[in-house]
């Protein structure tokens, strides 16, 4: 199975702050990596699929890159609604797999 | 609009069974693999499996594979997962989801539902 490992698991951060998220893939997976966004008591939303794709109706202060196999989410400026957890998660072969999460909380 | 509904969680004794279900609207349900995701109470997800839009082929992870089976029907527009044998581990938050793509290029789970409940305890 490939395993994906995000970092950090939590970050604190103040509003207007530049943050970003990492996750490497066990081996390659070239571009079928997908970022989303979890609130609390909600279910997950795609935010970026095929590594840099933003899903429409996503802001443009979120932006993705590949390297290899490390893959960075950014949010340019946080803005109140971005608290939340992020995962990533691997579409390249099953079984899926996702990150174990980072968690953004207020500063 | 695109709408997944599920049903079917709630409080079961160790060792029983469960079949959660999963109605679909607002898309060509048949088109689409649909997938199985839980997330135990204040952990991350964890992917259960998923079954194409012809109901071959299906894969479950190793982690359920056994005791959960996942099936559709397509004139019901509608997604199943039964779970037997079931264990404390098993509580969690379960949500079915839309893999959006084709066969060897799959781009993510774009539609999700609200979730279903299982307490086993």
């Amino acid at each position: 199975d490939i395993q994906m490992t995000q970092s950090p698991s939590s970050l604190s951060a103040s509003l207007g702050d530049r943050i970003t998220i990492t996750c490497r893939a066990s081996q390659s997976i070239t571009s079928y990596l997908n970022w989303y966004q979890q609130k609390p008591g909600n279910p997950p939303k795609l935010l970026i699929y095929a590594a840099t794709t933003l899903q429409r109706g996503v802001p443009s202060r979120f932006s993705a890159r590949r390297s290899g196999t490390d893959f960075t989410l950014t949010i340019s400026s946080l803005q109140a609604e971005d608290f939340a957890t992020y995962y990533c998660q691997q579409s390249h072969s099953t079984p899926r797999t996702f990150g174990q999460g980072t968690k953004v909380e207020v500063k | 609009q695109m709408q997944l509904v599920e049903s079917g969680g709630g409080l079961v004794k160790p060792g029983g069974s469960l079949r959660l279900s999963c109605a679909a609207s607002g898309f060509i349900f048949s088109d689409y693999y649909m997938t199985w995701i839980r997330q135990a109470p204040g952990k991350g997800l964890e992917w259960v499996g998923y079954i194409s839009g012809s109901g071959t082929p299906k894969y479950k992870s190793d982690s359920v594979s056994g005791r959960f089976t996942i099936s559709r029907d397509n004139t019901q527009n509608s997604l199943y997962l039964q779970i037997d044998s079931l264990r404390a581990e098993d509580t969690g938050i379960y949500y079915c989801a839309r893999e959006e793509g084709i066969v060897g290029a799959f781009y993510g789970l774009d539609v999700w539902g609200q979730g279903t409940t299982v307490i086993v305890s």
